[in-house]
């Protein structure tokens, strides 16, 4: 079956950077890319952008664009995303979803969720 | 950016009743790239509808998706339980957007 394992939860100084892993099984791996969503505390869904596991292309949201970087290793199909410059609205889940290997499109597998609290 | 909106916010409803829920978009969305999403607290979000009308895999059928271009529907026929969540709705065109989400809650 599908599963999309994520690394544990972090605290972070503001101005620090995470990492957040999210390990794929159960399917092809490279047939597919992974999203990145965020949810804040007591909010909705922040889509953060997408990378293709097929040929690593990616998709950046707008708002998050020099400060986030997704990165995929085939060899133990698992994606990354790297969140730099943090800061205190930075705290939520976030979660990676699969989607297609061509652009972000819907999501239909996700991730349990990695809590990021950013706090000094 | 295509923004969407949901209402309402909240709806208060009772097992066995039928919900309606809106996502209304602020510029034309293929039908193709509308999505439904279910999401439980402290739960990842679950597909429910893609491509607006689409039920994804072990989706009952008391779910149905409807709509185009800018006005979507989201409806549960006969609500059970375990339906009382918060929905959201999802464009996917270049860049994916959220709606804000309806809360579906026990009246």
């Amino acid at each position: 079956q599908v599963q999309l394992v994520q690394s544990g939860a972090e605290v972070k100084k503001p101005g620090a950077s995470v990492k957040v892993s999210c390990k794929a099984s159960g399917y092809t791996f490279t047939s597919y890319g992974i999203s990145w969503v965020r949810q804040a505390p007591g909010q909705g869904l922040e889509w953060m952008g997408w990378i293709s596991a097929y040929n690593g292309n990616t998709n950046y949201a707008q708002k998050l664009q020099g400060r986030v970087t997704m990165t995929t290793d085939t060899s133990t199909s698992t994606a990354y995303m790297e969140l730099r410059s943090l800061r205190s609205d930075d705290t939520a889940v976030y979660y990676c979803a699969r989607a297609n290997w061509v652009a972000a499109t819907n999501f239909d597998y996700w991730g349990q969720g990695t809590l990021i609290t950013v706090s000094s | 950016e295509i923004v969407l909106t949901q209402s309402p916010g909240t709806l208060s409803l009772s097992p066995g009743e039928r919900a309606t829920l809106s996502c209304r978009a602020s510029q034309s969305v293929s039908s193709s790239y509308l999505a439904w999403y279910q999401q439980k607290p402290g739960q990842a979000p679950r597909l429910l509808i893609y491509g607006a009308s689409n039920r994804a895999t072990g989706i009952p059928d008391r779910f149905s998706g409807s709509g185009s271009g800018t006005d979507f529907t989201l409806t549960i026929s006969r609500l059970e339980p375990e339906d009382f969540a918060v929905y959201y709705c999802q464009q996917y065109g270049s860049s994916p957007f959220f709606g804000p989400g309806t809360k579906v809650d026990i009246k």
